[in-house]
């Protein structure tokens, strides 16, 4: 069946660099993405959307990016912090059919001081 | 702030034995959902529900039930609980869809369940 997948499973960056996450999505008729971050012991946290009519959206120190043309979506995350250190998700959605989201295996974010 | 609740961080059981999870939510969202969540493979969706003693089965269902008969709680229920039912459990909530610009899923933070 379609699913969301990530191309690395675990990303260990310094301190003050920028992390960049990758998701690829293999269900064209998605248009709608979510960033979730997961602390240890806690469930998953909102951090960004993306719908599909635009490629591109910031927020405070993170941006996603999509490419639909590839089915690519990414997180960068700038100037990395010792609390950026998470799991991160994807999650895919048709917009129209409801709030139902199928998520990514996650990439674990490690930041070294 | 949305906030959503989980009845047990930690629960140990004994096969076979029936099993209760429960999430509530403060924030009168109308669609609730439980997820299993294990290493590599993301979050899986066991059973959803979009009201009051409604419910729909999601990707994995097998094994499992659930309730709704307050719309701030939804509960999850092992029949009878097995080894591969050991995983984490996580209940989120949304609001309806419409004139919401976003999807957002609240989560709990999660039961760990133990069968041995």
């Amino acid at each position: 069946g379609e699913s969301v997948g990530l191309h690395l499973p675990t990303l260990s960056v310094q301190e003050g660099d920028n992390s960049i996450i990758n998701c690829a999505y293999s269900n064209s008729a998605s248009d709608y993405f979510i960033w979730y971050k997961q602390e240890s012991g806690k469930g998953p946290q909102f951090i960004i959307d993306i719908r599909s009519n635009m490629d591109k959206r910031q927020g405070q120190r993170v941006t996603v990016l999509l490419n639909k043309t590839v089915k690519h979506l990414s997180l960068q995350i700038a100037a990395t912090q010792p609390g950026d250190s998470a799991v991160y998700f994807c999650a895919e959605s048709i917009y129209n059919a409801g709030n139902m989201l199928t998520f990514g295996g996650g990439t674990r974010l490690m930041v070294k001081p | 702030d949305v906030k959503v609740t989980q009845s047990s961080r930690y629960l140990v059981k004994r096969t076979g034995e029936k099993v209760f999870l429960e999430c509530v939510q403060d924030m009168d969202h109308e669609n609730m959902f439980w997820y299993r969540q294990d290493p590599g493979l993301g979050l899986r969706l066991i059973y959803f529900s979009y009201d009051v003693k409604m419910k729909e089965k999601g990707d994995i269902p097998e094994g499992y039930s659930v309730s709704r008969e307050k719309k701030e709680r939804f509960s999850l229920i092992l029949e009878s609980a097995s080894t591969n039912q050991t995983s984490m459990y996580l209940c989120a909530t949304t609001a309806q869809g419409g004139v919401r610009s976003s999807y957002e899923q609240y989560f709990g933070p999660g039961t760990r369940l133990t069968v041995t």
